[in-house]
């Protein structure tokens, strides 16, 4: 079994709607929950970092973190084509050298 | 300012040869890192550089990769006698220090091609 499962998709939205993204994880070491964008033939991009459990937003975007159920969230509002991407999780613990771990990412379709 | 670059951005080459894949990190960062993205697979950490100690090499998948950093600045990726298994994207990253990890911030890759 993988430390971090990822729907890999794809997932196709129209323009404007609302998109979770998730992430289940086996390991309740880790600390730090990041989500990375990565365009086609490009290196992923971070987009937001959570800590522990909790909300964060940043323009459109949640990230969401349930630390009792091991499960993070991102969800984008009013979606635009341009956020067509894959969307990667990752995590990592808070001790020593924070090696990330990822999902595989899920790829993500806005259509206009 | 100028991000993290590698090169080549691709490379074929025959099973059994040699290969070397460059990093460029953002000037200033301590902290190097190199994955390795498969088809369907994520992102595999392979190496990470701190400043003057030494590399973490956990994630060397075997004793035909091999990591070097000159200076605290450019890496170098050796693969050597590659296998068709090592076709993959090979991704840099870098960021400011040990405790900020998260903020990794990675160049666009070297897409391998073993024939």
């Amino acid at each position: 079994q993988k430390e971090v499962e990822q729907d890999p998709g794809p997932l196709s939205v129209p323009e404007g709607a609302i998109v979770s993204l998730n992430c289940t994880y086996s390991n309740s070491a880790f600390q730090y929950f990041m989500w990375y964008r990565q365009y086609s033939r490009k290196g992923p991009e971070l987009l937001m970092y959570t800590y522990s459990s909790g909300n964060k937003e940043d323009g459109r975007f949640t990230a969401q973190v349930d630390k009792s159920s091991k499960y993070i969230s991102l969800f984008i509002r009013d979606s635009q084509p341009s956020d067509s991407a894959t969307y990667l999780c990752a995590m990592n613990r808070n001790t020593g050298f924070q090696k990330l771990v990822f999902g595989t990412g899920t790829r993500l379709l806005v259509s206009p | 300012g100028a991000g993290v670059s590698q090169s080549p951005s691709n490379k074929v080459t025959e099973k059994g040869k040699d290969v070397e894949l460059r990093c460029d990190p953002i000037s200033g960062h301590t902290a190097l890192y190199w994955y390795r993205q498969s088809l369907g697979q994520g992102l595999e950490f392979l190496i990470y550089f701190q400043g003057n100690s030494a590399p973490d090499k956990s994630g060397l998948p075997s004793d035909r990769f091999s990591a070097e950093r000159t200076g605290g600045s450019v890496s170098t990726l050796t693969i050597q006698r590659t296998q068709q298994e090592d076709s993959a994207v090979y991704l840099c990253a870098s960021s400011w220090t040990r405790g900020s990890s998260y903020e990794q911030y990675f160049g666009p890759g070297t897409r391998l091609t073993v024939t």
